[in-house]
């Protein structure tokens, strides 16, 4: 079975923390995504990867940047936490974007910033 | 842009009854449909998907089909379980280029015994 998992299930920090989250997959997969979700607005996406050091822009990147030096590994970086990021922040991974594969999620991290 | 849109939440049931769920959505082309479920405290998994026109997607009693003429994919189920209790997030997908999932906002499904 595919595993992703995400490096913490609860996370409070104080507004202008240096924030990371991070994300690990166990099989191989090119593609990571990062996605926040908030009542009402579904699933956003934040930042992807295609592959190793490759990242592209989603829809609501301002305010994240990300880094993924190993294949497995993909982190979401808030570099000065505001108190509008507070959010469930979801990681997922696809084997490839090509064949319609399906993304497979974390359990989520909740993000609190006072 | 391409987008989706599902129904307001949340759908509170008994035991037993039927559930619908709809979904429509707005793409160019020809996207991959999929309904994602999202349990309790747990991340989103794939409940069902359909990739062409007319493809019945079906999982664990659900099923929806990918109706090209009224740009919809439905969920339906004939008898819901309290174990179905969840959020159901519609999604499209493009079959070009990156393949980005684009979500709705999610239904929230409360069965009650």
């Amino acid at each position: 079975d595919v595993k992703v998992t995400q490096s913490s299930r609860y996370l409070v920090k104080r507004t202008g923390e240096k924030v990371f989250l991070e994300c690990v997959q166990d099989m191989d997969h090119e593609n990571m995504f990062w996605y926040r979700q908030d009542p009402g607005l579904g699933l956003r996406l934040i930042y992807f990867s295609y592959d190793v050091k490759m990242k592209e822009k989603g829809d609501i990147p301002e305010g994240y940047s990300v880094s993924r030096e190993k294949k497995e590994r993909f982190s979401l970086i808030l570099e000065s936490a505001s108190t509008n990021q507070t959010s469930m922040y979801l990681c997922a991974s696809r084997l490839t974007s090509r064949g319609g594969y399906e993304q497979y999620f974390g359990p989520g991290t909740r993000l609190t910033v006072t | 842009g391409d987008s989706v849109t599902q129904m307001e939440g949340p759908v509170t049931l008994s035991e037993e009854a039927f559930l619908t769920i709809n979904c429509t959505y707005t793409a160019t082309g020809y996207p991959s449909l999929f309904w994602y479920v999202q349990y309790p405290g747990e991340g989103l998994q794939l409940l069902l998907k359909a990739t062409k026109a007319d493809d019945k997607g079906s999982n664990k009693g659900f099923e929806a089909t990918y109706r090209k003429e009224t740009t919809s994919f439905h969920l339906e189920k004939g008898s819901v379980q309290v174990s179905d209790s969840a959020v159901y997030f519609c999604a499209l997908s493009a079959n070009t280029g990156f393949q980005k999932l684009v979500f709705g906002t999610g239904t929230r499904l409360l069965v009650s015994p």
